[in-house]
């Protein structure tokens, strides 16, 4: 089974912020990584898939990079409605999540 | 529109078997995997297992492999997570999804004694 090493498992921030959330593999997987958002009493919901493509609806500030093992969501310039849990998950090999980040003011 | 609705919560105890299920609409339920996904209280998401609902192939984590069942009717649009005796670490929500961007709205199951 691929692990999903998420990083950090939590951070404060404030509004305005650039902030970024790592993802690491256990094993290249060919970007086949998706980036959520969750927050409280609500379904994740898709920001970015394959790594790097925002979701359609999804604010330019969120940005996906990375390829082969290592991963990163970017934000840049927290809004408040940004304060929420933020998992990675990749689907090459099954499906696993990472830990989740959650992003606190 | 394009929904995956879930059955309502249960409270069960332990040792007991439930089935939830995960019942599809305005898409080809057919064509794409459904996959369950749990969240215990205060916990990150864990993928359990999918399966196809066209040939009923299914996939497990191996954290769950041999403590639930997925299952898929076709004719109705409908798929199920099962478990034969539940425990109590079994408690949480679990999401029907066909990922990455249709998920149903969650079913609490708690199991207490």
């Amino acid at each position: 089974d691929i692990q999903m090493t998420q990083s950090p498992s939590s951070l404060s921030a404030s509004v305005g912020d650039r902030i970024s959330i790592t993802c690491q593999a256990s094993q290249d997987i060919n970007s086949l990584l998706n980036w959520y958002q969750q927050k409280p009493g609500k379904t994740p919901k898709l920001l970015i898939y394959d790594a790097s493509h925002l979701e359609s609806g999804v604010p330019s500030r969120f940005a996906g990079s990375g390829s082969g093992t290592v991963f990163t969501l970017t934000i840049a310039g927290l809004q408040p409605e940004d304060f929420a849990t933020y998992y990675c998950e990749q689907h090459d090999i099954r499906i696993s999540f990472g830990g989740g980040t959650k992003v606190e003011i | 529109e394009v929904k995956l609705a879930q059955s309502g919560g249960e409270v069960k105890k332990p040792g007991e078997s439930l089935r939830i299920s995960c019942k599809g609409s305005g898409y080809n339920f057919a064509n794409s995997w459904i996959n369950w996904v749990r969240q215990m209280p205060g916990k990150g998401l864990e993928w359990m297992g999918r399966i196809d609902p066209r040939s009923s192939d299914a996939h497990y984590s191996p954290a769950f492999q041999g403590h639930v069942t997925v299952s898929a009717d076709r004719s109705i649009n409908t798929a199920y997570l099962q478990w034969s005796s539940l425990e109590a670490s079994d408690t949480g929500i679990y999401y029907c999804a066909t990922l990455p961007r249709i998920w149903g709205q969650g079913t609490l199951v708690t199991v207490s004694s």
